[in-house]
């Protein structure tokens, strides 16, 4: 079965510093990766995804995310955090059949000024 | 282009009263509809998905129960809160199912008094 794991439950990064959110995943063929942002008290916004292809997947508001099929891992970056990106994080898995997306339990960042 | 609505969006109800959430999605025909509850610290739990009017899978077995009455319509019911529904509750829409991304409306905030 497929799972996701987010090792990191809160991470606190300056503003303007670089940020990485780690995400690994459990699955036996190519997964299909995505990476959502949560605002507080509103829904899901998704960020980026990866089916095939190029590795390294460009998102919104300047992140980017790296499959590495080695490490069973699709980490999230950006080279420079705003406080603007203050906001949970969630890294999920789907498949080629079935329809649910497994979900980890989410990072929080926190940004200081 | 595609919309999500969810209402209430926010709602607090006694133990043991009726239940009733809608989402709709606009700009689309035939989408898979998802329902989510999220639980501080827990992430994300799959409920109910549908792949058609009238066609509803459960994945969680539990107080709830969903509808599709249309295609583009998702309720989710309970005929009795208790206080473990309280959550917030997230409807999603995807084109293809978990090889896809799934799109999420604002979310409802359900408090079981």
């Amino acid at each position: 079965a497929q799972s996701v794991t987010q090792p990191d439950i809160h991470i606190t990064v300056s503003e303007g510093a670089s940020l990485e959110l780690r995400c690994n995943y459990s699955y036996g063929a190519t997964p299909y990766l995505f990476w959502y942002v949560q605002s507080p008290g509103q829904g899901l916004q998704l960020l980026l995804k990866y089916f095939s292809g190029d590795t390294l997947v460009q998102g919104i508001k300047g992140f980017e995310a790296e499959f590495k099929r080695s490490q069973s891992s699709f980490n999230l970056r950006k080279p420079s955090v705003h406080w603007s990106d203050a906001a949970e994080y969630f890294c999920a898995v789907g498949s080629n059949s079935g329809y649910a997306l497994n979900f980890g339990k989410g990072t929080s960042l926190l940004v200081t000024p | 282009s595609q919309t999500i609505h969810q209402w209430p969006a926010t709602l607090v109800q006694p133990v043991g009263s009726p239940l009733s959430l809608e989402c709709t999605v606009e700009g689309t025909s035939n989408p898979n509809l998802y329902w989510y509850r999220q639980a501080a610290g827990r992430g994300l739990q799959l409920l109910f998905y549908s792949v058609g009017i009238g066609q509803i899978s459960s994945e969680v077995p539990q107080n709830l129960s969903a509808s599709r009455p249309q295609d583009r319509q998702f309720i989710l019911s309970s005929k009795k809160l208790l206080l473990s529904d309280s959550g917030f509750y997230l409807c999603a829409w995807s084109v293809a199912g978990a090889r896809d991304e799934q799109f999420f409306g604002p979310g409802t905030r359900l408090t079981v008094l």
